[in-house]
């Protein structure tokens, strides 16, 4: 069945750590892919996307994401996470560009001061 | 800038009332989805409409039905609300020309006793 796997439920780091957040999908064919943010109370915010081409995507609010196709990822990074990033992250997979996501289970950031 | 909004934030309603939750959205999408929310399942395609009055089931309709009357409008009906449909849910919208991302509302959520 196809799938979007965060292997972490939550995650907790110190202020001005780097962060990485992993995502994983099964499918055959490349797929659209998303990382959104939530923050409490909210709805979900897009923070960057790749649909093809260079496979290092930039966002907002300073993440980044690599695609790796031979592993099936699509990893949300950040150099220095700041205390407003605590939030819950979604990694989303559009696997045929029917415009319908399937979302990742999503990773609870926790950020300590 | 691009605005979904929800009728309500909060909502709370007894087994077997009808429920009614409305979704606009301001940009002249033609996508609209509902979502639900749950702690550990992610986010989960109710229905999804891509044209005033076109309409296609997602993953988990059951209990569930839809109505886009107006473009900007999309409504998800709960006929006879189950405690089990006691979640949060959100709404989306999307251009369909190229490619796009969801736009998602603030969500509601819904309590049903």
């Amino acid at each position: 069945a196809q799938s979007v796997t965060q292997p972490d439920i939550h995650i907790t780091v110190s202020e001005g750590a780097s962060l990485e957040l992993r995502c994983n999908y099964s499918y055959g064919a490349t797929p659209y892919l998303f990382w959104y943010v939530q923050s409490p109370g909210q709805g979900l915010q897009l923070l960057l996307k790749y649909f093809s081409g260079d496979t290092l995507v930039q966002g907002i609010k300073g993440f980044e994401a690599e695609f790796k196709r031979s592993q099936s990822s699509f990893n949300l990074r950040k150099p220095s996470v700041h205390w407003s990033d605590a939030a819950e992250y979604f990694c989303a997979v559009d696997p045929s560009g029917t415009y319908k996501y399937i979302f990742g289970t999503g990773t609870r950031l926790k950020v300590l001061a | 800038d691009v605005k979904v909004t929800q009728s309500s934030r909060y909502l709370v309603k007894r087994t077997g009332e009808k429920v009614f939750l409305e979704c606009v959205q301001d940009m002249d999408h033609e996508n609209m989805f509902w979502y639900r929310q749950d702690p550990g399942l992610g986010l989960r395609l109710i229905y999804f409409s891509y044209d005033v009055k076109m309409k296609e089931k997602g993953d988990i309709p059951e209990g569930y039905s839809v109505s886009r009357e107006k473009k900007e409008r999309f409504s998800l009906i709960l006929e006879s609300a189950s405690t089990n449909q006691t979640s949060m849910y959100l709404c989306a919208s999307s251009w369909s020309a190229g490619y796009n991302e969801q736009f998602f509302g603030p969500g509601t959520r819904l309590t049903v006793l």
